[in-house]
């Protein structure tokens, strides 16, 4: 069975600062991944997808993510963050298998402070 | 993408009764999900809506609560049954396409979700 697990619920960083949001995945067969943001009172939006290409992922609005196998994990980072980043974030894992059945982590919520 | 529409947006309701939210999508879509997301919790499948048949419910969700319809392949309704203060949640739906390939990557576009208080 597949499972996500974010480390942090709560990520507190400065306007300009790096942001990092950890996500490790634990899935029997190549996992497809993906992250989403929810901004307050809206649906669940895509930043970006690992789906077996390039490692190294690039999603909207300057974040990007990086696929280890190694360590089965599918960290979101972006290298300054703007206010309107604050928002929470998702990491979801999928098997081809089962396509559609997302599995979610518990999500991390992002301040930004001036 | 897709644009997904859900009615209502927010509702508060009396315990025993039931609600029914639906999800109305802009262009025909092969896959149809409902997740519910409670407060403060991720997101976790419901079940599938399949088109003109039963759908497919994961573990821990019954027909009898959480009836669900797909008459099209652009239109979904979940019921909430004989609601009760657990059932305070945010019901989400979500869309998709076709297997995994070059084209069509798995992800989901989700709508902007329904919110529900049971007093």
């Amino acid at each position: 069975a597949q499972s996500v697990t974010q480390l942090g619920s709560h990520v507190s960083v400065s306007e300009g600062a790096l942001v990092l949001l950890r996500c490790n995945y634990s899935s029997s067969v190549p996992p497809y991944l993906f992250w989403y943001v929810q901004y307050p009172n809206q649906g669940l939006q895509l930043l970006l997808k690992y789906t077996s290409a390039a490692t190294l992922v690039k999603g909207i609005n300057g974040f990007e993510a990086e696929f280890k196998k190694s360590e089965t994990s599918f960290h979101l980072t972006k290298p300054s963050a703007h206010m309107s980043d604050a928002a929470e974030y998702f990491c979801a894992v999928s098997e081809g298998t089962s396509y559609g059945k997302l599995t979610f982590g518990q999500g991390t919520i992002l301040t930004v402070h001036p | 993408s897709a644009v997904i529409s859900q009615k209502p947006s927010r509702d508060i309701c009396q315990r025993g009764t039931s609600l029914t939210i639906q999800c109305q999508v802009d262009s025909q879509v092969t896959m149809m999900f409902w997740y519910r997301q409670q407060p403060g919790q991720s997101l976790t499948l419901i079940a599938t809506a399949n088109q003109g048949s039963e759908a497919t419910y994961e573990s821990g969700f019954v027909i009898d609560k959480f009836p669900i319809s797909r008459p099209n392949l652009t239109f979904s309704t979940l019921t909430v049954s004989n609601m009760s203060p657990e059932d305070s949640s945010i019901y989400l739906c979500s869309v998709g396409w076709g297997d995994f390939d070059i084209a069509n990557t798995g992800e989901l576009f989700f709508g902007e979700g329904s919110r529900l208080t049971v007093l």
